[in-house]
């Protein structure tokens, strides 16, 4: 089976620009959930979805978004870019979410300027 | 809320040395524990798993042993490669149910090196 793929890997992008990126799990995963991870604050839940709908949410602010499609690929978007939001952004899915292992994709190097 | 502490690193060992990184978590419920490898430039592997108290996870000569006791899972190793030279992370999962669907609570993670 294909693994967790993320695209694109790396992303330059500017003060106050928004950013879209994008995950396809692995086959048969309905559940998707991002992180961010950063020097100081190492890996942050940012939220899951499964089935197009989002379970759960971590402690971000409203900036950061997502969805999910009916094939359960996933999109993350951070609107108004903050020199803070430079960071490595990781995806992972599972069969359903709850206790399941999750596999994690090779993520998305975000550098904003 | 949940939480995971792993020992501070780096860790630098020599090859053929024996590894121990501990990691200690607080849970309200009944999680499942991970180990995960990161390698440079690269995401999260899964290493080994656990998912009830007392159930060793094992793979590729890693071991960790889920104790309830002592709220630990520490991740061990009996003779490192330069190859094994990564970031480790223990990560616990809570389950099912408002705040814990998907979310996965890291630790800061150890860093290892492993010279010849």
């Amino acid at each position: 089976k294909a693994g967790v793929t993320q695209t694109p890997r790396y992303l330059i992008k500017t003060r106050g620009q928004q950013v879209t990126l994008s995950c396809s799990p692995i086959s048969g995963h309905r559940s998707v959930s991002w992180y961010q991870q950063t020097p100081g604050q190492g890996l942050q839940f940012l939220f899951e979805y499964f089935s197009e709908t989002q379970r759960n949410k971590g402690n971000f602010p409203g900036r950061f978004s997502g969805r999910q499609f009916s094939n359960s690929r996933s999109e993350m978007n951070v609107s108004t870019l903050e020199l803070g939001d430079s960071a490595l952004y990781l995806c992972a899915s599972s069969l359903a979410g709850a206790q399941d292992t999750q596999y994690f994709g090779p993520g998305t190097r975000l550098t904003v300027l | 809320g949940n939480s995971v502490t792993q020992m501070e690193g780096p860790v630098t060992l020599s090859e053929e040395a024996f590894l121990t990184i501990n990691c200690t978590y607080t849970a309200t419920g009944y999680p499942s524990l991970f180990w995960y490898v990161q390698y440079p430039g690269e995401g999260l592997q899964l290493l080994l798993k656990a998912t009830k108290a007392d159930d060793k996870g094992s793979n590729k000569g890693f071991e960790a042993t889920y104790r309830k006791e002592t709220t630990s899972f520490h991740l061990e190793k009996g003779s490192v490669q330069v190859s094994d030279s990564a970031v480790y992370f223990c990560a616990l999962s809570e389950g099912a149910g408002g705040t814990s669907y998907g979310k996965l609570t890291f630790g800061q993670g150890t860093i290892l090196t492993v010279h010849p």
